[in-house]
């Protein structure tokens, strides 16, 4: 099963943009990319997902490269309320996968 | 309008013993979907269930199982605990079938600990 890559932490100052990095290299055509975060003491929260065009909502923009193969999460202005574990997420027809995600900190 | 809930939020139970846990999902939702939390696994998919049907399952045993009332209301049972079931068990609900290719939302979780 395809599987995501991602850095094992970051760190951000307040009000800057932030940029997650997510590598998923053997994706398959199908498979949806979502993106997660989890408060500590909570379960996760959905952020973004996508399939092939880049997404924007009122939480972050999600770029998936054109070969699929990696994407980021961009987060405009980092807020200590960002601080979290984020998920990037391989979901197909039966199952979400789960990578081992990015603990981004914020600093003021 | 309430969020996902999940009862009990904490439990401990003893190897070779079995526990239910239980899951009320968004009004309306009609999928709902677990999860297992470890510090070791990170997050792993146990099933999912629509209409009272399991439409999909992750890879565990088959000491793993659930069912899922005609209110969507939804029960995991774990029987024969083993330590390595020590976890956090995530509900979350969604309104479409095939949970994973749409927003989920979870719930806070029941921590089970495994003497």
């Amino acid at each position: 099963d395809a599987k995501t890559t991602q850095p094992n932490s970051m760190e951000s100052n307040e009000e800057e943009p932030v940029h997650l990095p997510c590598n998923h290299s053997t994706i398959s055509g199908t498979d949806y990319i979502h993106w997660y975060r989890q408060l500590p003491s909570q379960g996760p929260e959905y952020v973004i997902h996508g399939l092939t065009s880049n997404v924007n909502n009122r939480m972050a923009s999600l770029a998936i490269a054109e070969d699929r193969k990696s994407s980021t999460l961009i987060l405009h202005r980092a807020t200590l309320r960002d601080a979290a574990v984020y998920y990037c997420i391989l979901s197909g027809n039966n199952d979400m996968r789960f990578g081992a995600g990015t603990r981004l900190t914020v600093k003021p | 309008k309430a969020g996902v809930t999940q009862t009990p939020r904490y439990l401990i139970k003893t190897r070779g013993q079995q526990v239910t846990l239980s899951c009320s999902p968004i009004s309306g939702h009609r999928s709902v979907s677990w999860y297992q939390q470890t510090p070791g696994q990170g997050l792993q998919f146990l099933f999912e269930y629509f209409s009272e049907t399991q439409r999909n399952k992750g890879n565990f045993p088959g000491r793993f199982s659930g069912r899922q009332f005609s209110n969507s209301r939804s029960e995991m049972n774990v029987s024969t605990l083993e330590l390595g079931d020590s976890a956090l068990y995530l509900c979350a609900s969604s309104f479409h079938r095939s949970a994973p290719r749409n927003e989920q939302f979870f719930g806070p979780g029941t921590r089970l600990t495994v003497l």
